[in-house]
């Protein structure tokens, strides 16, 4: 039973172009989470979908930063343009359902990017 | 408003010695509880959760925390450590949104 599958796993970039990051939740999971993660602010939650809707992306840092969830089994976070400052490991997570509580996260391996 | 407190940013332990990582959380009503592990360069992976009954819990890897409602407190325990358990630990709430404590990085010494 395949997890939750990031690509790619490692991502380096110059500052000012576009970062494509994807994921591929477990099938059946109707709910979406991207977190970045940084030695600073360790665990942040970016954006989250429910039955691939937006529900709250309010953890989304700016303008530069959008979310897509064209269908159920696939969800991209872009970045458009980068800059340094956006070095971290992003991580997708998805659950079964979400907002009735006790549902599990289930995480993928994360993408390490790097923008010099 | 609701949080996860883990106050311990870095722990260092014996190999064979026993753990206990803290965890408070700060919500009226009984929330669902959770452990995560990360080992470095990985995702996170479920250790336990806590939603109701018995209030001790048992985990993968030989884990265990204990919900106490009067402390507010989910702590996770391990009676012997191993060095394969150094990694960080994210104590998490589930109500209506998901809160992630801060973290404990874990270091084992042989």
């Amino acid at each position: 039973d395949a997890g939750v599958i990031q690509s790619p796993r490692h991502e380096v970039t110059e500052m000012g172009q576009e970062v494509t990051l994807r994921c591929k939740p477990i099938s059946g999971h109707n709910s979406l989470f991207w977190y970045r993660q940084t030695m600073m602010r360790g665990l942040e939650l970016l954006i989250y979908f429910n039955n691939n809707v937006p529900i709250d992306d309010s953890g989304m840092p700016e303008d530069r930063f959008s979310a897509k969830m064209p269908n159920a089994s696939f969800s991209t976070l872009k970045i458009q343009p980068s800059e340094p400052r956006d070095s971290a490991v992003y991580f997708c997570a998805s659950s079964l359902t979400f907002g009735q509580g006790g549902e599990k996260l289930f995480f993928g391996s994360g993408t390490q990017l790097s923008v010099l | 408003a609701q949080s996860v407190t883990q106050p311990d940013i870095h722990i260092t332990v014996s190999e064979g010695a026993s753990l206990e990582l803290r965890c408070n959380y700060s919500y009226g009503a009984t929330p669902y509880l959770f452990w995560y592990v990360q080992s470095p360069g990985q995702g996170l992976q479920l250790l336990l959760k806590y939603f109701s009954g018995d209030t001790l819990v048992q985990g993968i890897k030989g884990f265990e925390a204990e919900f106490k409602r009067s402390q507010s407190s989910f702590n996770l325990r391990k009676p012997s450590v191993h060095w394969s358990d150094a990694a960080e630990y994210f104590c998490l709430y589930n109500f209506n949104k998901f809160y992630f404590g801060s973290g404990t990085k874990l270091n084992v010494k042989p």
